[in-house]
């Protein structure tokens, strides 16, 4: 089974702290994604990635980046931390997909995190 | 970008209704996919559904793509199928889903 693994479930910073969610998969996947879930809003896409040091801008990047050194971390990074980026995070991954092929999203179990 | 539409957005049953769920999008897809958030948070996968008709026990989905949506079928409901769906679909050739704003559903006892 694939994995995905976010390395903390409950995250409180202040303020203008640098913050940085991690994620880690391990099943060799090329794409890997940042989404933010808001009540009402559904899931948004911040930030993904097709590879190794390789990242796009998805829907709502402002105020975040990433990181890919390695194929199986992504990092999310809040360079300074606002309270409207109180939120929940998920990471997921898949292998790249072709036209009529699938290729699941595999997702880690999220990171709230509170910004006071 | 594609624009996805859940409804309805909020749902109660009783144990052991049945429920239908909706997604339409504003342009054609070659993948859509069905997710369960769990009341703790986790996102599993349902369905891979871009066309045709799946069943998976007391769960079923059809997607009519030339009308642009999908539908999720939910028999004889339990308190474990509570939770958010959420619809996700994509186009061309790589995957980048879009998200629908999900349907949250509270099956009581």
């Amino acid at each position: 089974d694939v994995k995905v693994t976010q390395s903390s479930r409950y995250l409180v910073k202040r303020t203008g702290e640098k913050v940085f969610l991690e994620c880690v998969q391990d099943m060799d996947h090329e794409n890997m994604f940042w989404y933010r879930q808001d009540p009402g809003l559904g899931l948004r896409l911040i930030y993904f990635s097709y590879d190794v040091k390789m990242k796009e801008k998805g829907d709502i990047p402002e105020g975040y980046s990433v990181s890919r050194e390695k194929k199986e971390r992504f990092s999310l990074i809040l360079e300074s931390a606002s309270t409207n980026q109180t939120s929940m995070y998920l990471c997921a991954s898949s292998l790249p997909a072709t036209v009529g092929s699938y290729s699941p999203l595999h997702f880690g179990n999220g990171t709230r995190l509170t910004v006071t | 970008g594609i624009q996805v539409e859940q409804s309805p957005p909020d749902l109660i049953l009783q144990e052991g209704a049945n429920s239908t769920l909706r997604c339409n999008f504003s342009d054609s897809v070659n993948n859509l996919q069905w997710f369960h958030q769990n009341p703790w948070g986790q996102l599993i996968n349902l369905f891979y559904i871009p066309s045709g008709t799946k069943q998976n026990g007391r769960l079923s989905a059809t997607t009519v793509a030339t009308e642009r949506y999908s539908l999720l079928y939910i028999s004889s409901s339990q308190t474990t199928d509570s939770g958010v769906y959420f619809c996700a679909v994509a186009r061309g050739g790589s995957y980048i889903p879009t998200f629908g704003r999900g349907t949250s559903l509270i099956v009581h006892p």
